[in-house]
């Protein structure tokens, strides 16, 4: 099974709609991130968790939730999606006791129409 | 806040050629600098990184160099290879913060 994974994969919806992606690890990891990918303009950071307890804001947090549920889970919440936030969504985690080495999961392809 | 530059954005080199990507950073204090290969619907993934103690570290066909006085660091990639082809991405950090990344390169290598 992969270490850090994503639900959904790919998901369609409308603008106005409440999105919820997903994401679970199983390496034991402490810190969580959630990055947004768009053409040219690299991995933007949205939002991250040092520990269940610390939420931090990323670079372009506006639009955008998170919640901590535990150590091993990390979702982000579209409260009300618009055609912009269309993009390739990824997490990923890191272990605060080693250099910022970071895992991927294998994103979640966004479209808002 | 840290910010990463990285150039070219898209890179087109013939099999066994080198191909070399460039970064700059801002923050002087930065001093881990990693680089990720990310492999088509594939998430990111640390292919090489150098500290800041390191001018260059090198892996195989991979090698990267570091100069702290310039603020850039750079990814040499040798006897390029077919599967060489993905985005390659540079970010930086400071001891145990979050890392910032670069825009993305994109090499293509025609067989």
């Amino acid at each position: 099974d992969a270490d850090v994974t994503q639900t959904p994969r790919n998901r369609i919806t409308k603008t106005g709609k409440r999105i919820m992606l997903e994401c679970s690890q199983t390496k034991g990891h402490d810190r969580m991130y959630w990055y947004r990918q768009d053409p040219g303009l690299g991995l933007q950071l949205i939002y991250y968790s040092f520990d269940v307890k610390d939420i931090n804001k990323g670079e372009i947090s506006d639009g955008y939730s998170v919640s901590r549920q535990a150590q091993a889970k990390f979702s982000l919440s579209l409260e009300s999606a618009i055609p912009n936030q269309t993009a390739l969504y990824f997490c990923a985690t890191s272990d605060s006791r080693a250099y910022n080495e970071q895992f991927f999961g294998p994103g979640t392809r966004l479209t808002v129409l | 806040g840290e910010n990463v530059e990285q150039h070219p954005s898209t890179l087109s080199v013939q099999e066994g050629d080198s191909a070399v990507i460039k970064c700059t950073y801002s923050d002087s204090a930065s001093n881990y600098f990693p680089w990720y290969k990310q492999e088509l619907g594939k998430g990111p993934q640390l292919i090489i990184d150098i500290r800041s103690n390191v001018g260059e570290k090198k892996d195989q066909r991979i090698a990267v160099t570091l100069n702290k006085t310039a603020k850039h660091f750079s990814l040499h990639i040798t006897e390029t290879q077919p599967e060489d082809s993905a985005v390659y991405f540079c970010a930086a950090s400071w001891g145990y913060q979050k890392v910032t990344f670069g825009t993305g390169t994109k090499l293509q290598v025609i067989p």
